[in-house]
């Protein structure tokens, strides 16, 4: 298997613009997570779905953000409008069976807003 | 509520020396802990993982963890370190709700 695919590796992109962060989890796991990484709050879990149903989205800062899993083989985190503050190592992370199995990172998409 | 902490931020060991990464946890049933590792640029990397039984967890990399409930504590241990060790480290409790809770990473430097 090829682990947890995200793309694009880095994006560098204009406060105010759309972005769009995506996801390819591993072939049969059924839970999905977006973190992100910050020096100042270290990994922040934005939202997890479950068999592509979002089950948490307290973590999601703002109405700016949003997440969506259309099919088991994909997810998207999209910010409209980027702020600077949004700045951040995104990382995707599938796990079967939920946490307590461990979680398989991805390689994350490493944002700044400029 | 939940809380992990990592109280070293940075270590720096020799190539060779033995290593040990705390871990302190605050959480109200039996948790599930981990240990994971990244490298620079990349994601994290899951190296052993504790849910019950046998305390001395075994993981990838040479790499073991003990549980200690009158501690609260899951340090990870390595008797021997190696210059690939190099990387960032985290600790971490899973609660009921499959929602992590990570300590703030403690960075390993090995010396040649």
């Amino acid at each position: 298997d090829a682990g947890v695919i995200q793309s694009p590796r880095h994006e560098v992109t204009e406060m105010g613009q759309e972005v769009t962060l995506r996801c390819k989890p591993i072939s049969g796991h059924d839970y999905l997570f977006w973190y992100r990484q910050t020096m100042m709050r270290g990994l922040e879990l934005l939202i997890y779905f479950n068999n592509n149903v979002p089950i948490d989205d307290s973590g999601m800062p703002e109405d700016r953000f949003s997440a969506k899993m259309p099919n088991a083989s994909f997810s998207t985190l999209k910010i409209q409008p980027s702020e600077p503050r949004d700045s951040a190592v995104y990382f995707c992370a599938s796990s079967l069976g939920g946490g307590e199995r461990g979680y398989t990172f991805g390689s994350g998409t490493r944002l700044t807003v400029v | 509520a939940q809380s992990v902490t990592q109280p070293d931020i940075h270590i720096t060991v020799s190539e060779g020396a033995s290593l040990e990464l705390r871990c302190n946890y605050s959480y109200g049933a039996t948790p599930y802990l981990f240990w994971y590792v990244q490298s620079p640029g990349q994601g994290l990397q899951l190296l052993l993982k504790y849910f019950s039984g046998d305390t001395l967890v075994q993981g990838i990399k040479g790499f073991e963890a003990e549980f200690k409930r009158s501690q609260s504590s899951f340090n990870l241990r390595k008797p021997s370190v190696h210059w690939s060790d190099a990387a960032e480290y985290f600790c971490a409790v899973a609660s009921g709700t499959y929602k992590y809770i990570f300590g703030t990473g403690t960075r390993l430097k090995v010396l040649a």
